[in-house]
């Protein structure tokens, strides 16, 4: 079946550091591939999105390319701040589970902590 | 007013007893969703609704029911929890269509922390 696979945390960084989570996949067909974000506190919101091969998602500063020759879907962003401390889940949308929707599998999500 | 309101956003009950966390959305959406989050596994799908008369059973569905009161309502139960049910819970929508990734595209609720001692 389809999987997600994220790189362990906790990720702890600097302010002004690089950032990669690094997120791979396994599914059959095309995958659409997302990145979400938890806040402290808060659900999850997306973060960005990529629907085909090489496309680039990108969002407040942080950007996911589309790799289908290396099934995968990595995170970065050159320069951190403070305000990115969250949870990461890289997540990908596979099975169709009916009327026009396909099904998310989510990674385990990966803790990243910014200090000043 | 959030767009996905779960209440209550915490509760602490008892092995056996009967729990009901309740979600309501103003984002007009058809498509509603039940995921449960333990520290180390990601989220994972309990149940899903298309719509009002549509309920499906997701990847850990065992020991949970569902209602779909209105398009606006989506309510989780536990019928008897037990301490392995202690998990942070997440109501979820998501729209009807723009190609399949669309309705892949998820609000979600701030969370209900259930503890089952």
């Amino acid at each position: 079946g389809d999987s997600v696979t994220q790189m362990e945390g906790p990720v702890t960084l600097s302010e002004e550091a690089f950032l990669t989570i690094n997120c791979t996949y396994t599914a059959t067909g095309y995958p659409s591939l997302f990145w979400y974000v938890q806040y402290p506190g808060e659900g999850l919101q997306l973060l960005l999105k990529a629907t085909k091969a090489d496309d680039k998602g990108s969002n407040k500063g942080f950007e996911a390319t589309y790799r289908k020759e290396t099934t995968s879907f990595h995170l970065e962003k050159g320069s951190v701040q403070v305000s990115d401390s969250a949870v990461y889940f890289c997540a990908l949308s596979g099975a169709y589970s009916g009327a026009g929707s396909y099904q998310l599998t989510f990674g385990k999500g990966t803790k990243l902590s910014v200090i000043p | 007013d959030a767009d996905v309101t779960q209440t209550p956003r915490n509760r602490i009950t008892k092995t056996g007893k009967r729990i009901m966390l309740e979600c309501s959305q103003t984002k007009g959406h058809d498509r509603m969703y039940w995921y449960r989050q333990d520290p180390g596994l990601g989220l994972r799908l309990i149940y899903y609704s298309f719509d009002v008369k549509d309920i499906n059973k997701g990847e850990i569905s065992d020991g949970y029911s569902v209602s779909r009161q209105a398009q606006a309502k989506f309510s989780l139960s536990l019928e008897s929890a037990i301490p392995n049910q202690t998990a942070l819970y997440f109501c979820a929508t998501s729209g009807n269509g723009q190609g399949s990734w669309g309705a892949n595209v998820l609000t979600f609720g701030a969370g209900s922390r259930l503890t089952v001692l």
